[in-house]
């Protein structure tokens, strides 16, 4: 079963525009999860996405969106890029809602975009 | 505030001793820890988990203990073998609306 897989794999990018990347989740799988991983924050929370609704969302501004597809692949979307938002965007799935675990389902993660802001 | 911290940023050991990174946290309503490895250029893998009605769990080579009177976590890894070298941060969730917080990190380098 082919893994969690998310592209574009790099992306370079300049203050002010908008980026949207893309998540494959594993067969099966409904929850898609975002996360954003800096040396100086770590790893941060986004939001989860099950059956194409957020049912979760962590602490970031509203230029920081998704949205899950019918087929369980999901978009993250950061418009007027600043330079703070370079990082190391991830994305997980798990087979059922994964929001905090209610349930004990394990997430899978994929390699992650590394987004750079000029 | 709510915080997941790591008393030690890097840890280094010899191959075949055995490996313990800590992890203090702060929010007292937290009930499900895990613990993650992540090597380098891929994403994190989930390693263990505990709830908080447990104090001890145990995987392959891998034992989690928590102590809910001090809020500290540890991840012990048996027979520290090269491939363990990696990222290890632990991740807490509490509170009323499931807040996943991450810790930041510790790297643990295995010497030959």
């Amino acid at each position: 079963k082919a893994g969690v897989t998310q592209t574009p794999r790099y992306l370079i990018k300049t203050r002010g525009q908008q980026v949207t990347l893309s998540c494959s989740p594993i067969s099966g799988h409904r929850s898609v999860s975002w996360y954003q991983q800096t040396p100086g924050q770590g790893l941060q929370f986004l939001f989860e996405y099950f059956s194409e609704t957020q049912r979760n969302k962590g602490n970031f501004p509203g230029r920081f969106s998704g949205r899950q597809f019918s087929n369980s692949r999901s978009e993250m979307n950061v418009s007027t890029l600043e330079l703070g938002d370079s990082a190391l965007y991830l994305c997980a799935s798990s087979l059922l809602v994964w929001a905090g675990g209610v349930n004990t389902d394990t997430q899978y993660f994929g390699p992650g975009t590394r987004l750079t802001v000029l | 505030g709510e915080s997941v911290g790591l008393h030690l940023p890097t840890l280094s050991v010899q191959e075949g001793d055995n490996s313990i990174i800590n992890c203090a946290y702060s929010n007292s309503a937290s009930d499900y820890f895990i613990w993650y490895k992540q090597e380098s250029g891929k994403g994190p893998q989930f390693i263990i988990d505990i709830r908080s009605n447990m104090d001890k769990r145990q995987g392959q080579r891998v034992t989690v203990l928590l102590n809910k009177t001090v809020k500290h976590l540890s991840l012990q890894i048996a027979a520290t073998q090269p491939g363990d070298s990696a990222v290890y941060f632990c991740a807490e969730i509490g509170g009323s609306n499931y807040k996943l917080t991450f810790g930041k990190g510790t790297l643990l380098t295995v010497n030959p």
